[in-house]
């Protein structure tokens, strides 16, 4: 079975400062990909970055980043300079290589950005 | 730009009542998926499915049945609803060679 667990249920940040946001995972399949997600206050869901468990350079997506280190089954979505508009609810996710496999999400952690 | 819809943002229904959630894709994705949003508890994936007709359990499918009859659209049914059915529903999609997967508005449904 797939586990994701994301610890911080809520963080606050300063404007144009960089913020870490926890995920650590569990699963048995050799093969999987990790993902983030955006949930802005209207509700839909962002993709953010992906990471394959086989890539051997961490993820990056403009100012997002992906802090992979598969030894510690974690990885930690980085936003640096961050900005009022990435006030939202992140959601880390994970599933096993292919479309027909589910993704499992983690509890979500709120991000609000401060002046 | 690819969609995903589905049908009703917000719902309000009486206990007892059969709900239907409709989604539909516009990407030809193979794959489709109903979650269940919860404060605290993040997304539970409830059924999901992997061709026209054919259709996997989730990890929290009492209560709720799904219906593929084509391959654009994806039905959640809740056969007589609860209050703890009160929630956010997402619906969402994924094809074989793609990674992520793309999500619907969502639909609020409240159960009185």
């Amino acid at each position: 079975a797939q586990k994701i667990t994301q610890t911080q249920p809520g963080m606050f940040v300063q404007e144009k400062e960089a913020v870490t946001l926890d995920c650590t995972y569990d699963t048995s399949d050799p093969s999987y990909g990790l993902f983030w997600y955006k949930q802005p206050s209207s509700g839909e869901m962002i993709f953010l970055i992906y990471q394959g468990s086989y890539d051997q350079q961490n993820a990056t997506e403009g100012r997002y980043s992906l802090n992979f280190q598969k030894a510690r089954k974690s990885a930690n979505l980085v936003i640096s300079a961050s900005q009022l508009g990435d006030s939202a609810m992140y959601f880390c996710a994970m599933g096993k290589v292919g479309g027909g496999n589910k993704l499992t999400f983690g509890t979500g952690t709120q991000l609000k950005v401060e002046l | 730009d690819v969609k995903v819809t589905q049908s009703s943002r917000y719902l309000v229904k009486r206990t007892g009542e059969k709900v239907f959630l409709e989604c539909v894709q516009d990407m030809d994705h193979e794959n489709m998926f109903w979650y269940r949003q919860d404060p605290g508890l993040g997304l539970r994936l409830i059924y999901f499915s992997y061709d026209v007709k054919m259709k996997e359990k989730g990890d929290i499918p009492e209560g709720y049945s799904v219906s593929r009859e084509k391959k654009e659209r994806f039905s959640l049914i809740l056969e007589s609803a609860s209050t703890n059915q009160t929630s956010m529903y997402l619906c969402a999609s994924r094809g074989i060679s793609t990674g992520e997967l793309f999500f619907g508005e969502g639909s609020r449904l409240t159960v009185l």
